[in-house]
């Protein structure tokens, strides 16, 4: 089946501006992921969905940063008045929630931030 | 100090050759860790998932834990110009849900 789809691939937004970026998870996967990776940096942990409901944003950098996945399947983070340093890739990852042995993370291509 | 410390590199090696890539880690905690595979403008992909300390081979992938050292390593035999990537080692408290912690990756070329 088709893996972890992200929309758009790139997005180039200026500055003060509003960005929403979407997620598509493999279909049945519990829960879903959002990381943000800094150029040659690794991924950083920003939000975590159970089904529907948003049960850690301990990573969000800041309120200008909100994710919603409203019907448990497709997730959108929004990211508002858009600052040079939220220039990243985001990706987003789904896994099936197993509670023994291996849970594996599949993550999306990511959608590329670049805020002039 | 990060979580997780990973030599971003970048390393080259002939074709052919071993590689190995590590990572040291702050958190005794971490009880799960991965190693990803990060082609460019790609989302990293799962190689190898050891739990505890301990050795575990994959074909030509061996991922190494040693939890008393808080040092991981990964390492390639006969490696292939395919094998050029970023490789990322991760690792989390528990499994299941749980937000990975990630080393900076370490850019690999395999020259032919």
């Amino acid at each position: 089946g088709a893996g972890v789809s992200q929309s758009p691939r790139y997005k180039v937004a200026k500055r003060g501006q509003d960005v929403a970026l979407r997620c598509d998870p493999i279909s049945g996967h519990v829960s879903l992921f959002w990381y943000q990776q800094a150029l040659g940096q690794g991924p950083e942990f920003l939000t975590y969905f159970q089904n529907e409901a948003q049960l850690d944003k301990s990573g969000l950098p800041s309120d200008r940063f909100f994710a919603e996945r409203p019907e448990g399947s497709v997730s959108t983070l929004k990211i508002q008045r858009t600052q040079q340093e939220d220039s990243a890739v985001y990706l987003c990852a789904s896994s099936l929630d197993l509670e023994e042995s291996q849970d594996t993370q599949y993550f999306g291509p990511g959608t590329r931030l670049t805020v002039l | 100090q990060k979580e997780v410390e990973q030599d971003p590199g970048p390393l080259s090696v002939p074709e052919g050759a071993i590689v190995s890539l590590n990572c040291t880690y702050s958190n005794s905690a971490f009880q799960y860790f991965m190693w990803y595979r990060q082609y460019s403008r790609k989302g990293p992909e799962l190689l190898m998932y050891t739990y505890s300390s301990g050795n575990k081979e994959d074909g030509r992938f061996t991922a190494q834990v040693d939890k008393s050292s808080k040092y991981i390593s990964l390492f390639i035999r006969d490696s292939q110009p395919s094998d050029s990537a970023t490789y990322l080692c991760a690792m989390s408290v528990v499994t299941g849900a749980n937000n990975l912690f990630f080393g900076t990756g370490t850019r690999l070329t395999v020259i032919p």
